[in-house]
């Protein structure tokens, strides 16, 4: 346990409304990534963050923007829901002495 | 061609049998190599975390890594129904890479 909360851990909502899904870290970590996982993609890396304020797309970043205030906050925020992001999003952190990661339990998100 | 590729499986063995999981990847700039166990509608796990090639062990697990090849491996040895669960292989220099999963049963 790498001292990761996700919130909220399931959510259905519907296409065009904003979500933001929250991961906060108890430990002080510099890096967070946000990941979705779908069947036969694995996992792909949306946005990450190197510091407060600091933070840069991943492969799939088209429709979600990210935000980082505090050291421990990390918000993934889809402006206007479609259902193709309906997924599994994972957060995760970096650990500080080497480049293994640690995730979160994961939120289920439902675009209907 | 993806970067990663893992056999999606599902792989079904019965206790006490030695798995092997496995994923071979393009490019040949990655230097850190891990597998995750992943449970059902639970987070990734790391379990194995290298970076050379050679074999690594920890308890029942062996990771084992050939950058010639492009390949690394995931023994399990006297597999239990505890093992049961999907596991993916990851690798990076910057961005991390994830193959899409193995998932496997171990039957009592």
């Amino acid at each position: 346990d790498a001292g990761i909360t996700q919130s909220p851990r399931h959510k259905v909502t519907e296409t065009g409304t904003p979500v933001t899904l929250r991961c906060h870290q108890t430990e002080n970590h510099r890096y967070m990534y946000w990941y979705r996982q779908d069947p036969g993609h694995g996992l792909r890396l949306i946005h990450y963050s190197y510091g407060v304020k600091d933070t840069d797309k991943g492969e799939v970043s088209d429709g979600y923007s990210v935000s980082r205030s505090k050291t421990e906050d990390f918000l993934l925020t889809l402006e206007s829901a479609t259902s193709s992001q309906t997924s599994v999003y994972f957060c995760a952190i970096r650990s500080s002495q080497g480049n293994e990661q640690f995730f979160g339990p994961g939120t289920r998100l439902t675009v209907l | 061609q993806k970067e990663v590729e893992q056999d999606p499986g599902p792989l079904s063995v019965p206790e006490g049998a030695i798995v092997s999981l496995n994923c071979t990847y393009s490019n040949s700039a990655f230097q850190y190599f891990m597998w995750y166990r992943q449970y059902s509608r639970k987070g990734p796990e790391l379990l194995m975390y290298t970076y050379s090639s050679g074999n690594k062990e920890d308890g029942r697990f062996t990771a084992q890594v050939d950058k010639s090849s492009k390949y690394i491996s995931l023994f399990i040895r006297d597999s239990q129904p505890s093992d049961s669960a999907t596991y993916l292989c990851a690798m990076n220099v910057d961005d991390m890479r994830f193959g899409a999963g193995t998932r496997l049963t171990v039957k009592p």
